[in-house]
């Protein structure tokens, strides 16, 4: 158990709508990082926040939006969901701003229909 | 960008050792990271190393660096039947933050 914690565990939605994916970072850790895990893209780093500010965007769709918020979890929005959004969603969590150490929660499946 | 490859299928028998490459093309590259993911698990983190060094051991894993050639491997010594699982290499690019992904090396650990 990495102490990062995702909710829920599986997600199953009707194309065109919106969902919210919920990350708690282990105890201490202030940095969160989205990450996407699908068959042909395999793994691909999507936003870091840090200390509730956007640190670092990888390739992250403008249907898509994050925050952080003062209790340091953070939410993933997926909003107008295509049937290629399907994926695993990894949330990470690091001590600092660079932390070297990046501890991943268990993941929720997306499955858009 | 950083782009690392890996093999993606290995197979050995219980007892033997494991040997998982990986390459990447980044030579500014920071840390470099060796994560196991198990069927409907998440991914745990296994060793990393950083760049300055050229080898790091930690109980039956072996992580060697050769950044001339910028290879990365895990060694998996004595491999049992619990280390099947999917193992995927990272890289850290210099001065970023974002970890890039290779595609996963499956192992099968036969008896």
């Amino acid at each position: 158990d990495s102490g990062v914690t995702q909710t829920p565990k599986h997600l199953i939605t009707a194309t065109g709508q919106r969902v919210t994916l919920r990350c708690s970072p282990r105890s201490g850790d202030l940095s969160v990082y989205w990450y996407q895990q699908s068959l042909d893209q395999g793994l691909q780093f999507l936003i870091q926040y840090y200390n509730g500010e956007e640190r670092a965007k990888g390739n992250i769709l403008e249907r898509f939006s994050a925050q952080q918020f003062p209790d340091l979890h953070s939410e993933l929005n997926l909003s107008s969901l295509e049937l290629g959004d399907s994926a695993l969603y990894f949330c990470a969590s690091s001590r600092g701003a660079q932390g070297a150490e990046q501890y991943f929660g268990p993941g929720t499946r997306l499955t858009v229909t | 960008g950083e782009d690392v490859e890996q093999s993606l299928f290995l197979s050995v028998r219980e007892g033997d050792s494991s040997v998982i490459n990986c390459t990447y093309t980044d030579s500014s590259s920071t840390y470099l990271y060796w994560y196991k993911q198990e069927p409907g698990a998440g991914l745990q983190l296994l060793t990393y190393i950083f760049s300055n060094m050229d080898m790091k051991q930690d109980q039956r894993l072996t992580v060697l660096l050769n950044k001339k050639d910028k290879h990365l491997s895990l060694r998996i010594a004595d491999t049992q039947t619990g280390d099947s699982a999917i193992y995927f290499c990272a890289v850290r690019e210099g001065g970023g933050n974002k970890l890039t992904f290779g595609t996963g090396t499956q192992l099968k650990v036969e008896l």
